[in-house]
């Protein structure tokens, strides 16, 4: 079956635009994360859903930083007003429920100029 | 709050020879989790193996096994009969085992593994 789906693959923008990343989680994955990895912070948790509810959000790094997920499926992670220190590879990951193994896609690589 | 050190940025193993990966952390939890990830070039994060605090056996997963010592808080991966395959980056990470944070896995710095021929 499909694994965990992300798209865009690469995203190159210009500092100060608005971006959508968006996760598509293993078919029946009731559980949903995002984390960042970048050269400077290495791998960070930003948020993970349980269906459409977001238990922890400890991990965004400003208000600029929104997540969704509608219908228990899909989430698209928003970064608004982006910045040079967003640039980083955006991971997704979904597990049957919370607790268990997480399955990892093969991220966004955003770029901002 | 949970840490997670990885204290070998890089290490190298000679095709079919075994090697350690070292992994500390830090928690005032009796009860979590504690995982190794391998991140090939491709970017894909791929579950190696895991660890409940709760069991004293060592997990293992055919050529993967590990060292857990709870006392000390070391959780080191053992690959023995390394394959030109293994060569990727490698993560260690922590789960506590409830609360709010329970879907969260907290990451070491990750080792570079290079297998020579």
């Amino acid at each position: 079956g499909a694994g965990v789906s992300q798209s865009p693959s690469n995203k190159v923008t210009e500092k100060g635009k608005d971006v959508e990343l968006r996760c598509d989680p293993i078919s029946g994955h009731t559980a949903l994360y995002w984390y960042r990895q970048s050269l400077g912070q290495g791998l960070e948790f930003l948020i993970y859903f349980q269906g459409n509810s977001a238990p922890d959000k400890s991990g965004l790094p400003s208000d600029r930083f929104s997540a969704e997920r509608t219908g228990g499926s899909v989430s698209t992670l928003t970064i608004q007003r982006t910045q040079q220190e967003d640039s980083a590879v955006y991971l997704c990951a979904s597990s049957t429920r919370v607790g268990q193994p997480q399955h990892f896609g093969d991220g966004t690589r955003l770029s901002i100029l | 709050a949970q840490t997670v050190t990885q204290s070998q940025p890089e290490m190298s193993v000679q095709e079919a020879e075994t090697v350690t990966l070292s992994c500390t952390y830090d928690t005032s939890e009796s009860d979590y989790y504690l995982f190794w990830y391998k991140q090939p070039p491709s970017r894909q994060m791929i579950l190696v193996i895991r660890q409940e605090a709760y069991k004293q056996q060592n997990a293992t997963e055919n050529r993967f096994s590990v060292n857990f010592q709870k006392a000390a808080k070391s959780f080191s991966l053992k690959i023995s009969d390394s394959q030109l395959g293994d060569a990727a980056m490698y993560f260690c990470a922590y789960r506590s085992a409830g609360g709010t944070s329970y879907g969260k896995l907290t990451f070491g710095q990750g080792t570079i593994l290079t297998v020579h021929p």
